[in-house]
């Protein structure tokens, strides 16, 4: 069974350039997060859907970032435009569903670079 | 606010030894506190995990110890090795319907042969 995967590995761009990661979860979950991790730190939750439903985005900054989960499979994290504070990896999770009994199975990351 | 402190920040073990990394939580809602393991240019992945109902749960090398009263919880790695040189986040979930994981700050873990 294929991983999550995510594209593109790494990104090197100037500021105020957008940028956009996508995310291909695992065949039949449900559930999918996007994560920032900044250098020496935890992941932190920016969205997590549903199916198509954005049903937590309290962590998503939505003056510069949108996301969104077309038909319910595939996501797109979106930076526009993109400043030199969001140099960080961006992890893509899913899961079957939501809640505790369910592994989040995360994705290689992004590696955002922003000069 | 951190609401999950992890520490050390780094550890370095000879191999063979006990790796041992706590974590403390302030809000007492949380009911699910999982540690994943992170190698270099991966995601994390899920080691161990554990609910409060319980003080210790162990699965093979490692073993998390939990003190609900004293709200932390610590990771125990028996006879550690060089291949488990990583990052390891603890985290802590609140269930319900608007179930999500705060992680601590991760421990690097170097493992010397």
């Amino acid at each position: 069974e294929a991983g999550v995967v995510q594209s593109p590995r790494y990104k090197i761009i100037e500021k105020k350039q957008p940028v956009a990661f996508w995310c291909n979860p695992i065949s039949g979950h449900n559930t999918l997060y996007w994560y920032l991790q900044n250098l020496g730190q935890g992941p932190e939750l920016l969205i997590r859907y549903e199916n198509e439903e954005a049903v937590d985005d309290s962590q998503l900054p939505k003056d510069r970032f949108s996301a969104e989960r077309l038909k319910g499979v595939d996501s797109t994290l979106k930076i526009q435009p993109a400043e030199l504070g969001d140099s960080a990896v961006y992890l893509c999770a899913s899961s079957p569903r939501a809640g505790e009994a369910y592994e989040q199975y995360f994705g290689p990351g992004t590696r955002l670079t922003v000069t | 606010q951190q609401q999950v402190k992890q520490s050390p920040q780094s550890l370095i073990v000879q191999k063979g030894g006990i790796s041992i990394i706590n974590c403390a939580y302030e809000n007492t809602a949380f009911d699910y506190f999982p540690w994943y393991q992170q190698f270099p240019g991966k995601g994390p992945a899920l080691l161990i995990a554990i609910r409060p109902d319980v003080s210790e749960k162990k699965e093979g090398r490692f073993t998390i110890s939990f003190n609900k009263s004293a709200k932390q919880f610590s990771l125990h790695i028996m006879d550690s090795q060089p291949g488990d040189s990583a990052t390891y986040f603890c985290a802590a979930g609140r269930g319900g319907s608007n179930y999500k994981l705060t992680f601590g700050k991760g421990t690097l873990l170097t493992v010397n042969p």
